[in-house]
């Protein structure tokens, strides 16, 4: 089944300890991004990849990092998170092509206190 | 920069009735995608229709209709014979037909739809 994954579904935390939220994808897709939504604000662009070693940041990359070391794989690094962070995540891919369709992951609720 | 603005953060609709939520948007660019996600309390963003702008024929999915005003850049999403199932957060969001960045999907704030028995 094509899907997209994120691990974990719900986690957290406490201000300052690090965390990672990992995000695959079995369609092959080369084009990978990283939401949060807030009430009110909608869905906003984190950080996005176009392929393997190749990112770049989106609309609130501030506190985040993230990597693609593989094309499956595109984690969500927390550094030092901070309450402000407190949100629902998204991991969406899409290979790309017409009819490019995005798929998203299931989310992934982060609290910080 | 594309915008994209949905002025009903709130709709109510009787069961079986129809209702319309608004969309509109901001481009200077003359090819694009539009979509409806819906997102119902289990989080799960599902796509509920798509429409190509060089489309002039308005999207249909069973229930789910568009009305596409592209001169009035506008993307209205009807829904008829509402069901219970329907209750859910509402996306219109655009993007680019180009790769890198410009491909990345703008979501605007969303309109809760709520379906009274």
């Amino acid at each position: 089944e094509a899907q997209v994954t994120q691990n974990p579904r719900y986690l957290i935390t406490v201000t300052g300890k690090k965390l990672t939220v990992t995000c695959s994808q079995n369609m092959n897709h080369e084009y990978m991004s990283w939401y949060r939504q807030d009430p009110g604000l909608g869905l906003r662009q984190i950080y996005y990849s176009m392929n393997v070693e190749v990112t770049d940041k989106g609309d609130v990359p501030e506190g985040y990092k993230v990597s693609r070391k593989e094309k499956r794989n595109f984690p969500l690094i927390l550094e030092s998170p901070s309450p402000n962070q407190t949100s629902l995540y998204f991991c969406a891919s899409r290979i790309g092509v017409p009819p490019d369709e995005q798929y998203f992951g299931p989310g992934t609720r982060l609290t910080v206190t | 920069a594309q915008t994209v603005t949905q002025s009903q953060p709130e709709m109510s609709v009787q069961e079986a009735e129809t209702v319309t939520l608004s969309c509109t948007y901001d481009t200077s660019e003359s090819d694009y995608y539009l979509f409806w996600y819906k997102q119902p309390p289990s989080r799960q963003m599902i796509l509920v229709i798509r429409q190509e702008a060089y489309k002039q024929q308005n999207a249909t999915e069973n229930r789910f209709s568009v009305n596409f005003q592209k001169a009035a850049k506008s993307f209205s999403l009807k829904i008829s014979d509402s069901q219970l199932g329907d209750a859910a957060m509402y996306f219109c969001a655009y993007r680019s037909p180009y790769g890198g960045s410009q491909g990345n999907l703008i979501f605007g704030k969303g309109t809760k739809l709520s379906v009274k028995p």
